[in-house]
């Protein structure tokens, strides 16, 4: 049963500082990868979606980068802005079947 | 720029009554998915729905559960009976065909309470 798990829980930087965001999954035959965000009391916003092929997807300041041997996807934003406060979801959609599995999150915040 | 969407944003209903839950998903979209969050857990996975039928469906969704596409546009999630904890968010989303069409459009979700 796939497992996705993500770290750290919450994250509080200042502004123009670089965000990492960590998730991992116990399953390493995924399909792909997807990255979303979570505004309070909102729905999920698609920001990268990896294909199991690829090492990485850029948008902008987003990068996320996806290491399927050792379970691992990384999610970066570049000089990060007050806007970017929210709740960041890492989900994995396994091989054979359209279900994503999601980790619990990172809650970011950026301070001005 | 296309979005799903979902009514109504919250529903109220007490414990053992039917509840439907209505979205419109984007409009040339094929597949189609209800999730849904308890306060303070992970998303979790329901169902998809593909060439009018399901085409998986996650332990949560047993017999209480049903869902239909009744008309093109419209993706409808029933709960026969409801229980407390059915409460929760319960998110629609869908997306298309193909590798490059894989990403998942959620709505904004329909926030369920029972009571």
């Amino acid at each position: 049963k796939q497992e996705v798990t993500q770290i750290p829980a919450a994250l509080s930087v200042p502004e123009g500082e670089n965000l990492v965001l960590n998730c991992s999954f116990t399953d390493s035959a995924i399909y792909n990868l997807q990255w979303f965000r979570q505004d309070p009391g909102k729905g999920l916003t698609s920001l990268l979606l990896i294909q199991s092929s690829q090492r990485e997807q850029t948008s902008g300041r987003l990068n996320a980068s996806l290491d399927k041997s050792s379970g691992r996807s990384t999610l970066y934003i570049a000089a990060s802005q007050p806007g970017d406060s929210a709740t960041y979801l890492c989900a994995a959609r396994k091989e054979g079947n359209r279900k994503f599995t999601f980790g619990m999150g990172t809650q970011v915040r950026v301070k001005l | 720029e296309p979005e799903v969407t979902q009514t109504p944003s919250h529903q109220v209903t007490q414990m053992g009554q039917e509840v439907i839950l209505r979205c419109v998903p984007i409009s040339n979209h094929l597949y189609f998915y209800w999730y849904r969050q308890i306060l303070g857990q992970k998303v979790e996975f329901l169902v998809s729905f593909y060439n009018n039928e399901i085409s998986e469906k996650s332990e949560i969704f047993d017999d209480q559960f049903s869902v239909e596409r009744p008309d093109g546009s419209n993706f409808t999630l029933k709960i026969r009976s409801t229980k407390l904890e059915d409460s929760a968010m319960y998110f629609c989303a869908s997306s298309g065909q193909g590798i490059s069409n894989e990403k998942l459009f959620f709505g904004s979700g329909t926030q369920l309470s029972v009571l």
